[in-house]
């Protein structure tokens, strides 16, 4: 009965190879987010999809490429790994797109380039 | 712009001590919202409360309690009596009225709270 789960938990990839995180909410929220941790711990937003229409874009190289099949799944799709791109990404989901509406974060997931 | 800062980055302290955790905002907006998050070691991000700028009442639940103070753009958090299991990093966060991208969160960069036996 997880609230937002994510796949893999774990990914560890090489330099160059395409790889996807999956992300599913089972809160009937019409809201998901990507947000980017990295190795000192700092949260930024990347995007959000808003019952399947994207609607913050944050400058992310377009590398990354989220997609949204229904309103319960927000996966991310990441072209040519660098090793910058190593980091933990939380999905999360709100109610509505409201700057008021409370996110619940997915567990994450520990992406690591060599 | 936005900004949160959280100027503890490490707080040591003993188990039953009180520790408070310091959060200063900016924002140009009158309508906003602040968020406190705890990130065990374990990793997940666990929402804890939610502030609106139109309400300064303090909350208090159980050991937690929130300090709001707009006239000093603060949104402190103390934890009494502290226990092992409060280990953690602690995120304070802001999110503006809807209509201005409505739903972003902008996050302070965590204060990180040991608390030993």
């Amino acid at each position: 009965d997880t609230a937002v789960s994510q796949t893999p938990k774990y990914l560890v990839t090489q330099m160059g190879n395409d790889k996807s995180i999956k992300c599913e909410q089972n809160l009937g929220h019409d809201t998901m987010y990507w947000y980017k941790q990295d190795s000192k711990k700092f949260l930024k937003i990347m995007f959000s999809y808003n019952n399947k229409e994207l609607i913050i874009n944050e400058t992310v190289p377009n590398r990354f490429s989220p997609k949204s099949p229904d309103k319960a799944h927000l996966n991310l799709h990441i072209n040519s790994l660098e090793l910058g791109d190593s980091a933990v990404y939380f999905c999360a989901s709100s109610q509505v797109s409201g700057a008021a509406d409370t996110q619940y974060f997915g567990p994450g997931t520990r992406l690591t380039v060599l | 712009a936005q900004k949160v800062t959280q100027a503890q980055t490490e707080i040591s302290v003993v188990e039953k001590e009180d520790v408070t955790l310091d959060c200063v905002y900016e924002t140009r907006d009158t309508t906003y919202y602040l968020f406190w998050y705890k990130q065990p070691p374990s990793g997940e991000l666990v929402f804890l409360i939610r502030r609106n700028s139109f309400d300064e009442q303090n909350e208090i639940s159980g050991r937690y309690s929130w300090n709001f103070q707009k006239s000093t753009s603060s949104f402190n958090f103390t934890i009494t009596a502290s226990q092992v299991v409060d280990s953690a990093v602690y995120f304070c966060a802001l999110s503006e009225a809807p209509g201005n991208q409505g739903g972003k969160l902008i996050f302070g960069q965590g204060t990180e709270l040991s608390v030993k036996p």
